[in-house]
């Protein structure tokens, strides 16, 4: 029972191409992320998105990337010119504070695959 | 920013077992340490978390403990059974004023052996 959906599950695309993953909250949160999981390797942050703006980003979010909130709803990830190293999972999370802690709960994530 | 190390990579339990992971971080001023599951192909899932002003949390046959001192805390799995196989991360909250986003351990397969 994710409390975000992510679309598309799986996504295969040839290198250089661009690539836009979305993140539906089913319930309205100010704070998004979108983190990144290489095959085998740790959960890595990405983009930290409050309010409809960037909040924070890692080494990781370069030019490359982008983030939006088109339309009030949806949350997209916009990866430019795919790379073979941006094979991986990607997961949107939603924060809730809960005690002075900001409780993360994970989308099911989007795989994406470049060739 | 926040750096979290986490030990062992890998570890194998027999079936009823105890299993313990320990992760230790840099920044004094952390105050959120949740653990999380990750079964094979699925999300990260949250089974317990502290905040820096308890020392311990059980919750049935998962606890977790903090030493803020020595800046670090243990995830401690008993009479552990085969559906506990799974990788698992620890985590901090980068301070506040942040976008408190998590900072991941790097993850410890755990396998539990019938």
């Amino acid at each position: 029972e994710p409390e975000v959906t992510q679309t598309p599950s799986h996504q295969v695309t040839q290198m250089g191409q661009e690539v836009i993953l979305r993140c539906v909250p089913i319930s309205n949160h100010l704070y998004f992320y979108w983190y990144r999981q290489i095959l085998g390797q740790k959960v890595e942050f990405l983009v930290s998105f409050y309010n409809n703006e960037i909040s924070e980003k890692s080494e990781i979010f370069d030019d490359q990337f982008s983030v939006e909130r088109p339309d009030g709803s949806n949350f997209t990830l916009k990866i430019r010119s795919t790379k073979l190293e941006d094979s991986a999972m990607y997961f949107c999370a939603r924060g809730r504070v809960d005690a002075g802690a900001n409780v993360l709960t994970f989308g099911a994530g989007s795989r994406l695959t470049v060739l | 920013g926040e750096n979290v190390e986490q030990h062992p990579s890998t570890l194998s339990v027999q079936e009823g077992d105890s299993a313990v992971i320990k992760c230790t971080y840099s920044d004094s001023a952390s105050n959120y340490f949740p653990w999380y599951k990750q079964e094979l192909g699925k999300r990260p899932q949250l089974i317990i978390d502290i905040r820096s002003n308890v020392g311990e949390k059980k919750d049935q046959r998962i606890a977790v403990t903090l030493n803020k001192t020595a800046k670090h805390f243990s995830l401690h799995i008993t009479e552990t059974q085969p559906e506990d196989s799974a990788v698992y991360f620890c985590a901090t909250t980068d301070p506040p004023g942040s976008a408190r986003q998590l900072t991941f351990g790097s993850g410890t397969q755990l396998t539990v052996l019938p």
